[in-house]
């Protein structure tokens, strides 16, 4: 079971480019989330999502942006990378039906923007 | 608003010996606790969750947790650590009240020593 997928594993960004973190999930699980993880700081939610079509922002939403047209796949778009936006960044997912169930989280892409 | 404190960023045990993680939160309306870990490189893993009923939860790998509402508390504890348990760990709240957002502790690192 391949879980929650996510790509690239790194990528290195000049200051100003942009890029797209892919994720997607083969559990048919509702509800997709982006979180960013940095030293000592805890996971913060960027963006979520509760099915297809729907989208919302998170805790840190600045600089980035999404999509979900499918319930398999969640990329998150950074426009204009910035070196405040160096990270590791994880998808995770929910089923969802109440919110009581855990998350499951792809191994992550660490990105470095110079 | 949701909060999660985690006090100690470093634990350090000998192997054998019993271990604890500490945790408090702070929620409006019902807390769902989640406890997480991460090894080195990897995304985060599950290891187990208070919802509601009996306010000690057993998880994986012998890990279990104590629900403490009056201290509003939910350490994380194993009888014998092991070298292996060494890694990061995570706790997690969602409130009742609002929806899908987890909100995340900062980590504490945990070190069994052989």
């Amino acid at each position: 079971n391949a879980g929650v997928t996510q790509t690239p594993k790194f990528r290195i960004l000049k200051i100003g480019q942009s890029m797209t973190l892919q994720c997607t999930q083969d559990m048919n699980h509702n509800y997709m989330y982006w979180y960013r993880q940095d030293p000592g700081m805890g996971l913060k939610l960027i963006y979520y999502s509760v099915g297809a079509g729907i989208t919302d922002k998170g805790e840190v939403p600045n600089g980035y942006n999404v999509s979900r047209s499918t319930t398999e796949d969640f990329p998150l778009r950074l426009e204009l990378a910035a070196p405040s936006q160096t990270s590791v960044y994880f998808c995770a997912t929910s089923p969802g039906q109440a919110n009581t169930g855990e998350l499951f989280f792809g191994e992550g892409s660490r990105l470095t923007v110079l | 608003a949701q909060s999660v404190a985690q006090p100690e960023d470093q634990v350090n045990v000998a192997e054998g010996n019993p271990l604890t993680v500490k945790c408090t939160y702070s929620v409006s309306g019902n807390p769902y606790l989640f406890w997480y870990v991460q090894y080195p490189n990897r995304g985060l893993q599950f290891l187990l969750k208070y919802i509601t009923g009996d306010n000690l939860v057993k998880g994986s790998y012998g890990f279990e947790a104590e629900f403490n509402k009056s201290q509003t508390s939910f350490h994380l504890k194993k009888p014998s650590a092991l070298v292996s348990d060494s890694a990061l760990y995570f706790c997690a709240v969602r409130d009742s009240n609002y929806g899908q957002n987890f909100v995340f502790g900062p980590g504490t690192r945990l070190s069994v020593l052989p």
